[in-house]
């Protein structure tokens, strides 16, 4: 079965920094693209990042160009969101997905990772 | 960037009704790339459709997709208790992939 379990969410203050990671398993990481995907509370789904398998594709959203990195490790089948300048609208459950081998359809979702940016 | 519509907001139907959700792209979606995710409270989304009118694997038949261009609609054909959720369409179609607002079906 394919499993996502994401980490390091957590509590950070404005300008803040923070990195989520997502183990990937049961299923061949390096042959599908990924992204993340974050909803405020109450809120609906937002796009964040996407990677391709390879890692050598990447798209942002505007809303994180220039301070959000995503990357991955296909040795260890890790994703990875690395979060600089952090602001308020950035406090959000950010859910790790898996799309398929070229397209990014989200066919698997891990359960979230909270990230709350407050004073 | 492709913005998607989704109508109505909030549909309030009874369990065995018909349920017809609409999903509107700012600009055609080539070769179909949408998808439709069924989100309930405190749980993570599940993909429902993708390409348009693919259903994913495990998904039971009475959902379905259809649509082109710039108008899609995910229906259901009668209500199980289970489907009272949010559910999102996704454009895949360009490199800013996007969501819309969501559709609540909740009970009448």
């Amino acid at each position: 079965d394919v499993q996502l379990l994401e980490s390091g969410g957590g509590l950070v203050q404005p300008g803040g920094s923070l990195r989520l990671s997502c183990a990937a398993s049961g299923f061949t990481f390096s042959s599908f693209v990924m992204s993340w995907v974050r909803q405020s509370p109450g809120k609906g789904l937002e796009w964040v990042a996407g990677v391709s398998g390879s890692g050598g594709t990447i798209y942002y959203a505007d809303s994180v160009r220039g301070r959000f990195t995503i990357s991955r490790d296909n040795s260890k089948n890790i994703l990875f969101l690395e979060m600089n300048s952090l602001r308020l609208e950035d406090t959000a459950v950010y859910y790790c997905a898996k799309g398929s081998s070229v397209l990014h359809w989200f066919g698997a979702w891990g359960q979230g990772t909270l990230v709350t940016v407050s004073t | 960037e492709i913005v998607l519509t989704q109508s109505p907001g909030t549909l309030s139907l009874s369990p065995g009704e018909r349920a017809t959700l609409s999903c509107r792209a700012s600009q055609s979606l080539r070769s179909g790339y949408l998808a439709w995710y069924q989100q309930k409270t405190g749980q993570s989304p599940r993909l429902l459709i993708y390409g348009a009118s693919i259903r994913a694997t495990g998904i039971p038949d009475r959902f379905s997709g259809s649509g082109s261009g710039t108008d899609f609609t995910l229906t259901i054909s009668s209500l199980e208790p289970e489907d009272f959720a949010v559910y999102y369409c996704q454009q895949y179609a360009s490199s800013r992939f996007s969501f819309g607002p969501g559709t609540k079906v909740d009970v009448k």
